[in-house]
């Protein structure tokens, strides 16, 4: 089945910063890669996706690339801010069988200090 | 408009004991997907619904997991008897129409803790 690698597991920018959290995937039938941010006490909660046929996409300050011949995605924070201190995870789905069913990254806990 | 809601946050019981967790999705949503993150790891599928039918429950670890949708509303996910590795959160999930296109709507998830 689909294997989902997360990279830094616990990311610490100061305000303003940049942020790149990258992940990897094994399945090359993969086709839809979501994020998610999950803040303390709610649950994960979609931020931005990409599919398979478009290399980039952007809203606002985050963005996320996909390289599929390398067969990782990252997503890209610009000017953070504390409230986007959270936990991130990346997802793929789409894999053998044509599965809509997300594998997960482990996530990682991103820190903004003011 | 309501979010997905689960009961209760927190439970936290001992080896040996019975557990029932409650996900009430989107209003109108037939898809409900449970979800379960140990933790430090990735968040594992456990199964979907499709109205009150059981679509894929392949994620279910093993017979003493029991998932109930009657009526196709709100849904409960029974532990019984919970072992240490049943700890974790539980997070409950719901989308509209097509489970290939519809984004996924989660609960905050209730953190289980077995002694």
């Amino acid at each position: 089945g689909e294997n989902v690698e997360q990279h830094p597991s616990t990311l610490s920018v100061q305000e303003g910063d940049s942020a790149v959290i990258k992940c990897t995937y094994s399945d090359s039938a993969s086709n839809y890669f979501p994020w998610y941010k999950q803040e303390l006490g709610k649950g994960p909660q979609l931020i931005i996706d990409i599919r398979s046929n478009v290399g980039e996409k952007k809203d606002q300050r985050i963005a996320v690339t996909l390289n599929k011949t390398a067969k990782h995605f990252s997503l890209h924070i610009t000017e953070t801010q504390p409230e986007d201190s959270a936990v991130y995870f990346c997802a793929a789905s789409g894999a053998s069988g044509g599965s809509y069913i997300p594998t997960f990254g482990r996530g990682t806990s991103l820190i903004v200090h003011p | 408009e309501a979010g997905v809601t689960q009961f209760p946050s927190h439970s936290v019981i001992e080896k040996g004991q019975t557990v029932t967790l409650r996900c009430d999705p989107i209003s109108g949503h037939d898809n409900l997907y449970w979800y379960r993150r140990v933790m430090g790891k990735e968040i594992k599928f456990l199964l979907h619904f499709v109205k009150e039918s059981k679509q894929d429950e392949s994620g279910m670890p093993n017979n003493r997991f029991l998932a109930e949708r009657t009526g196709g509303t709100y849904s409960t996910l029974k532990v019984q008897p919970a072992e240490l590795e049943d700890s974790g959160v539980y997070f409950c999930a719901s989308s509209a129409g097509t489970p290939t296109t519809d984004t996924q709507y989660f609960g905050p998830g209730t953190r289980l803790t077995v002694l």
